[in-house]
């Protein structure tokens, strides 16, 4: 069965950066692109952007341009999502996502960003 | 503000039917298919319709969705309280971006 298992929770004081893994397991990860989505507290879900495993071609959402920067590891399987320059308001749930249509998430990441 | 807007709450009883909207525009829901997703308290969104109106294997027909113009409507009957979450339309935009609603929290009175 398809599976998406990310890395644990992080604390990051603002202005530092975070690195959000997310494994995949159960099917060709080279045929299928990895979208990232995030989930401030008690809000609803923003995209932030998509990475083909097959050539690593993305697409960011341009409120995130020039902070994110999303890579794949074929050999392992694994997606990243590195976020810079956190601000608070960058405290969220990060979620991977199998695709385009987000067929199969992985089980969320928690980020805080605190002084 | 989401570019999607979707009721913020509805309610109904159980067994009952419900449906819930997500309004958009050409440049959004009108040309490209809706997706609709729940999620239940403290867990992952799932995807419950895909394509407009089509069910991933594992979702019951009490899920259903459809789309009209900019407009597209996620309906579920025979409800019951395990249906009590968030959900989610999501489409993309003419710029390769993803949309989602706002989210609309279902209560099964």
């Amino acid at each position: 069965q398809v599976q998406l298992v990310q890395s644990g929770a992080e604390v990051k004081k603002p202005g530092a950066s975070v690195k959000v893994s997310c494994k995949a397991s159960g099917y060709t990860f080279t045929s299928y692109g990895i979208s990232w989505v995030r989930q401030a507290p008690g809000q609803g879900l923003e995209w932030m952007g998509w990475i083909s495993a097959y050539n690593g071609n993305t697409n960011y959402a341009q409120k995130l341009q020039g902070r994110v920067t999303m890579t794949t590891d074929t050999s392992t399987s694994t997606a990243y999502m590195e976020l810079r320059s956190l601000r608070s308001d960058d405290t969220a749930v990060y979620y991977c996502a199998r695709g385009v249509d987000y067929s199969s998430w992985g089980q969320g990441t928690l980020v805080t960003v605190s002084s | 503000q989401s570019v999607l807007t979707q009721p913020p709450s509805v309610s109904a009883a159980p067994g009952q039917k419900v449906t819930i909207s997500c309004s958009g525009s050409s440049s959004n829901i009108g040309n490209n298919y809706v997706s609709w997703y729940q999620q239940l308290p403290g867990t992952a969104p799932k995807l419950l319709i895909y394509e407009n109106n089509k069910r991933p294997s594992g979702i019951p027909d009490r899920f259903s969705g459809s789309k009209s113009g900019t407009s597209a409507t996620l309906g579920i009957t025979g409800l019951q309280t395990g249906d009590e979450a968030d959900y989610y339309c999501g489409t993309w935009d003419s710029s390769l971006s993803a949309l989602f609603g706002g989210g609309t929290k279902l209560t099964v009175l």
